[in-house]
C-alpha cells in the first residue's frame, strides 16, 4: 500500500528565506508526483508535476525534485513571501494505476512572516 | 479564479434533508472528480466519471449518489447525511481520465450536517 508521508507538518518562516519542504513515499513504483498549494477554504492549486523519469521541475520560484529510488521528493521555495502562506501537499500516482488515482501526503502548512 | 465553479459555496442541512451540489466546467474536460476532504486532512477520492460514465466509486456509502448528466456538469446527491459527513467536497476535472492527466480543482463546497 503506497504511503506518502509530509514533514514537518507546519512551518514558519521570516519573509526572504528560502525553504525546503519534503515529502517521501513507501513504494518507489510511481507513475508521477504532484506539489499542490491550498489556501484556506480554498480548492487546490496544481503547482509542479514531476514524471517517474524525470529528476526536476522548475517554475518560477519553485523548485521540486524526484529522487524516486529514495522515495523522496523536496519543494524548495527561493526568497518566500508572505504569499506564500499556505498548505502545501504533495500527491503521487501509482506506476500501477489506470486511473490516475492521487495519493495525497497530510500536507505541510506554511507561514511566512513579514 | 478557479475554471472549476462549484454550487453553493456553502451548505447547511439537517441529517433528514435532500440536497445537491454542483459543479460545472468549460474546458471541454471528459474526466470529473469528487473528493471529500476533513478538516487538517487531505483529500479523499470519492468518484471517478469519465465520458459521463461512473468509471470508479471508492466504496462510498450510498448517502452519496453521484451524477453526469453532460460533459460540464457533475452533480453530488446528498440524503440522510450523518455529522461525520461534514467536509469540505471538492470537484476537479482533467481531458481524460488516466494516470498523466493533471486534475484542476474547484474551490468547494463546505458542508455542514446538523
Amino acid at each position: 500500500k503506497q504511503e506518502v508521508t509530509q514533514i514537518p507538518a507546519a512551518l514558519s518562516v521570516p519573509e526572504g528565506e528560502n525553504l525546503v519542504l519534503n515529502c517521501s513515499f513507501t513504494d518507489s513504483a510511481i507513475y508521477n508526483l504532484q506539489w499542490f498549494r491550498q489556501d484556506p477554504g480554498k480548492g487546490l492549486t496544481s503547482l509542479l508535476l514531476i514524471q517517474s523519469s524525470q529528476r526536476e521541475q522548475t517554475s518560477g520560484r519553485l523548485n521540486a525534485s524526484l529522487d524516486k529510488s529514495s522515495g523522496r521528493s523536496t519543494l524548495y521555495i527561493a526568497a518566500s513571501q508572505p504569499g506564500d502562506s499556505a498548505t502545501y501537499l504533495c500527491a503521487v500516482v501509482r506506476g500501477s494505476s489506470n486511473t490516475g488515482k492521487l495519493i495525497f501526503g497530510q500536507g505541510t502548512t506554511l507561514q511566512v512572516k513579514p | 479564479d478557479t475554471e472549476v465553479t462549484q454550487t453553493p459555496k456553502h451548505l447547511v442541512m439537517g441529517m433528514t434533508n435532500k440536497k445537491s451540489l454542483k459543479c460545472e466546467q468549460h474546458m471541454g474536460h471528459r474526466a470529473m472528480y469528487w473528493y471529500k476532504q476533513k478538516a487538517k486532512k487531505p483529500p479523499e477520492l470519492m468518484f471517478v466519471y469519465s465520458y459521463e460514465k461512473l468509471s470508479i466509486n471508492e466504496s462510498v456509502p450510498s448517502r452519496f449518489s453521484p451524477e453526469c448528466p453532460n460533459s460540464s456538469l457533475l452533480n453530488l446527491h446528498l440524503h440522510a447525511l450523518q455529522p461525520e459527513d461534514s467536509a469540505l467536497y471538492l470537484c476537479a476535472s482533467s481531458p481524460r481520465s488516466g494516470r498523466n492527466q493533471p486534475q484542476h480543482f474547484g474551490d468547494g463546497t463546505r458542508l455542514s450536517i446538523l
